[in-house]
């Protein structure tokens, strides 16, 4: 079974942009796996950012956005602030019902 | 507005059973999927399944069958999470989310406040 893949840590400066990308195991992810990507700050509800590759959820800045690079969804962050220090998470929908999160992705605004 | 608000924290002897609660407000209950996700200690985040609120079927993760069941009472909009054989492993928060129902796609739009549970002897 594909496994979701996502760069362990990043870090950025305050002011620069930052893409976080979201990979399979095997194959390639495509819109069809709708990926959708979260915020957590430790200690905090998941915050919903991006959904269906590239729709931000409602109140979400426009400093995030999400796509496809290649064969990986990725996430860009333009104009990092310090409160966008904080874990990152994809998840794909595998299809017939499966869904499947990424181990996330720590990113360090510094 | 929409809320997803949870039962509180448990702490649980390791064979005891849980059951959680996710009440839902400010939208139809019936229209949109609630998922489970499950964050053990200083881990990721988890999918352990969604279920259809219209017709209560439930889908489960691979690694959360058998000793877990996602249940409803339309009644009062609440989805239910029972977890029986509990073990050490199973310590971790438990969140409800909701989800697009009927759709292609799969996305989570609102998370409850999530609910603790530590099982510990």
């Amino acid at each position: 079974q594909a496994v979701v893949t996502q760069e362990p840590s990043f870090s950025v400066s305050p002011g620069g942009t930052i893409t976080l990308t979201c990979g399979l195991t095997s194959g390639s992810v495509s819109p069809s796996y709708y990926p959708s990507w979260y915020q957590q700050t430790p200690g905090q509800t998941p915050r919903t950012l991006i959904y269906n590759t590239n729709t931000r959820s409602s109140g979400v800045p426009n400093r995030f956005s999400g796509s496809i690079l290649g064969n990986r969804a990725a996430l860009t962050i333009t104009g990092a602030q310090a409160d966008d220090d904080s874990y990152y998470y994809c998840v794909l929908f595998m299809g017939s019902g499966a869904v499947m999160f990424g181990g996330g992705t720590k990113l360090t605004v510094l | 507005q929409v809320q997803l608000v949870q039962s509180g924290s448990e702490l649980k002897k390791p064979g005891a059973s849980v059951k959680l609660s996710c009440k839902a407000s400010g939208y139809t209950f019936t229209t949109y999927t609630i998922n489970w996700i499950r964050q053990a200690p200083g881990q990721g985040l988890e999918w352990m399944g969604w279920i259809n609120t219209n017709t209560g079927n439930p889908i489960y993760a691979p690694g959360f069958t058998g000793r877990f069941v996602f249940s409803l009472d339309t009644s009062v909009t609440t989805a239910y999470l029972q977890i029986s054989s509990l073990k050490a492993a199973d310590t971790a928060i438990y969140y409800c989310a909701r989800g697009p129902q009927y759709s292609s796609t799969w996305y989570i739009d609102y998370w409850g406040q999530g609910a603790l549970v530590t099982v510990s002897s």
